[in-house]
């Protein structure tokens, strides 16, 4: 099935630690965005890639980091220097020409 | 700076009956798109109706069509025919293109509509 995966669904850290959240798609899609969701509000860009080897800055960017070695695989790094990474995190992918997002189903990080 | 403002935190409808959900945005773009999500309890945001601000026809799918005033800077979400499983959270957003041709989606807090059996 095509698809855009995110694992784990649920995360649980301790204050210091790094940790890293998967997102993969298999749609062949060029653009992969990460959104950060905090409890009754909506969606803020963290990070984008364009192309593979390339991303830029969202409004939210401080105390994480990406990469994008492979055109499927897009994750995200959550460091000890993001002071309130307790939220929902969400990935999405845009295909090339369309102008519309797709989501993954999330991962729920806790920082204990 | 883009905005969007869903001006309604809550809505609840009887089952089969139409609900309208308000969405208003601020920007000086003139080619932008605009989209309605919705994030049932499972949390997967899924696409429910886009909008291109170039199209004067208002967009529809099967039950949901929308009311785009670009003058006002308008965009509301009617469901016709509301069932159980439209409950969720439902969200208005925006997207401009960023130079490069990366697209930013930007969203308003959400409406969290209860649909009652």
């Amino acid at each position: 099935d095509g698809g855009i995966t995110q694992s784990p669904k649920y995360l649980f850290r301790k204050e210091g630690q790094n940790v890293t959240l998967s997102c993969e798609q298999n749609l062949n899609h060029d653009a992969m965005y990460w959104y950060r969701q905090d409890p009754g509000q909506g969606l803020r860009l963290i990070y984008y890639s364009q192309i593979v080897n390339d991303f830029q800055k969202g409004d939210i960017a401080e105390g994480y980091s990406v990469s994008r070695e492979k055109k499927e695989s897009f994750p995200l790094t959550v460091t000890s220097a993001q002071k309130n990474p307790t939220a929902f995190y969400l990935c999405a992918s845009s295909p090339p020409g369309m102008d519309t997002q797709y989501f993954g189903p999330g991962t729920r990080l806790t920082v204990l | 700076a883009q905005t969007v403002t869903q001006s309604q935190p809550e809505m609840s409808v009887q089952e089969a009956e139409t609900v309208t959900l308000s969405c208003t945005y601020d920007t000086s773009e003139n080619n932008y798109y605009l989209f309605w999500y919705k994030q049932p309890p499972s949390r997967q945001m899924i696409l429910v109706i886009r909008q291109e601000a170039y199209k004067q026809q208002n967009a529809t799918e099967n039950r949901f069509s929308v009311n785009f005033q670009k003058a006002a800077k308008s965009f509301s979400l009617k469901i016709s025919d509301s069932q159980l499983g439209d409950t969720a959270m439902y969200f208005c957003a925006f997207m401009k293109r960023f130079i490069q041709g990366a697209q930013k989606l930007v969203f308003g807090q959400g409406t969290r509509l209860t649909i009652n059996p």
